[in-house]
């Protein structure tokens, strides 16, 4: 399955590494999500955006930076992470913001 | 109160087992629901849409209660492939944005 792709698929960075995240659709879809899951846990909404504008930032600290420049790609600019930032981080995209949501593989992301 | 919560589990039943379980919705004006499978270290997929009038699927069936406002899985016939985490999604209608519950582990064993 290759409707939404997600690279890389693990990244190991240091606590002062810069590093992005890329996530790409093929779906035709509108709406595109970065989710935070960490060992266990339930999945974390941090950005939501809707026609390339950003609807929704959960509270999310500013070291990470998301980055819409079209609608079928959306990225997340990691600086100065923290440890426990170490989680799977997965992107998904729905036609519209109420369908379903099909999810890339993740980035499993560990930092040092 | 948590938008969507469900029984985080684990369930462990035997193979060959029914086994059903319940997911409880705060917004009472929800409209879209859907149950999503997760596999350990995997991306959540889709399982099924959750239709007013109950959606079967195979040894799948997900029903809508509004009155309650809870949404069931039920699986006939487990199978060990269907050990996985079965997450809960409504929509919060505050932007019609989907709210993904904490999952419930089930585990077949043989």
């Amino acid at each position: 399955e290759t409707g939404v792709t997600q690279t890389p698929r693990h990244l190991v960075m240091g606590m002062t590494n810069k590093k992005s995240l890329k996530c790409e659709q093929h779906l035709g879809h509108n709406a595109m999500y970065w989710y935070k899951q960490s060992a266990k846990k339930p999945l974390e909404l941090m950005f939501v955006y809707n026609f390339k504008e950003q609807t929704e930032n959960n509270s999310v600290p500013s070291r990470f930076s998301p980055e819409c420049p079209n609608s079928s790609h959306l990225f997340l600019h990691l600086h100065t992470l923290q440890p426990e930032d170490s989680a799977l981080y997965l992107c998904a995209s729905s036609r519209d913001m109420y369908n379903e949501q099909f999810f890339g593989p993740g980035t499993r992301l560990t930092v040092l | 109160r948590k938008e969507v919560e469900q029984d985080p589990g684990p369930f462990n039943v035997p193979e060959g087992a029914t086994v059903a379980f319940n997911c409880t919705y705060s917004n009472s004006a929800s409209q879209s629901f859907f149950w999503y499978r997760q596999d350990c270290r995997k991306e959540p997929k889709l399982l099924m849409s959750v239709y007013s009038s109950g959606n079967e699927d195979g040894r799948f069936t997900a029903q809508l209660n509004r009155a309650s406002q809870y949404i069931s899985l039920l699986i006939r016939d487990s199978k060990l492939s269907d050990s996985a985490t079965y997450l809960c999604v409504a929509d919060n209608n505050a932007g019609n944005m989907l709210t993904f519950g904490g999952g419930t582990r089930l585990m077949v064993k043989p």
